[in-house]
């Protein structure tokens, strides 16, 4: 059974850089079926998606914050890390990793959906 | 951005009802929609994809429709395990996007 486990600090200061690790289990995160995608939720509001990698390296980012993320996936450790740089309070989330595969083909393109998500890990942005 | 608009965000139900959310798409997604479930404190749980399939391991009791724009999620005979938070999400376009989400709560 696969599980998806997120690690990290719990309080990062402001303008510093957030960074997380997604450790997996029970699978080789080195396959072409799945990538791995970041979601985070601020208490009491929706959930946003921040990005996903795949086994190639190629990524998909959320534009809203794409030059502040970056995903990347070390497949010797079966792991994926999220950074986020320059954070504010607005950044304050549960931060969750979580894997999508393939349900659906075009000719055009593959069609991912999530089917494993972690616990995810909280992290406050306070001075 | 495709935004995701969820109905009701809350409701109350008793053991035994059957319950609909209905989530709409800004803009037509084909049937490229899924489900999920988010209990406090726990991971959430994929519940369907594809509008309508089940993700393996999902009992029958739940059920999606639509196309589209308009899509919705049925739970039939709740159980005091399926009060929750149910979420739906778009995957036909990125950036992916989440409805605000729907608590389903014991009357």
């Amino acid at each position: 059974q696969v599980q998806v486990q997120e690690s990290g600090p719990g309080l990062v200061k402001p303008s510093q850089t957030l960074s997380l690790t997604c450790s997996v289990s029970g699978a080789s995160i080195d396959s072409v079926s799945f990538c791995w995608n970041w979601i985070r939720q601020p208490a009491g509001k929706a959930l946003e998606w921040l990005g996903r990698v795949c086994n190639t390296g190629s990524t998909n980012y959320n534009p809203s914050l794409k030059s502040r993320v970056t995903i990347s996936i070390d497949t010797s450790m079966n792991q994926v890390s999220l950074t986020v740089t320059s954070v504010t309070a607005a950044d304050t989330a549960l931060y969750t990793c979580a894997r999508d595969r393939v349900v659906g083909a075009t000719r055009e393109r593959y069609y991912y959906h999530i089917d494993v998500w972690g616990k995810g890990t909280t992290v406050a942005v306070s001075s | 951005d495709i935004q995701m608009t969820q109905s009701p965000s809350s409701l109350s139900a008793s053991v035994g009802d059957r319950v609909t959310i209905t989530c709409r798409a800004s803009q037509g997604i084909d049937k490229y929609l899924g489900w999920f479930q988010q209990k406090p404190g726990k991971a959430p749980k994929s519940l369907i994809y594809g509008a309508s399939t089940l993700h393996y391991g999902v009992p029958s009791k739940f059920s999606g429709s639509g196309s589209g724009t308009d899509f919705t999620l049925t739970i039939n005979s709740l159980q005091p395990e399926d009060f929750a938070t149910y979420y739906c999400q778009q995957y036909s376009s990125y950036p992916l996007t989440f409805g605000g989400g729907t608590k389903v709560e014991i009357k």
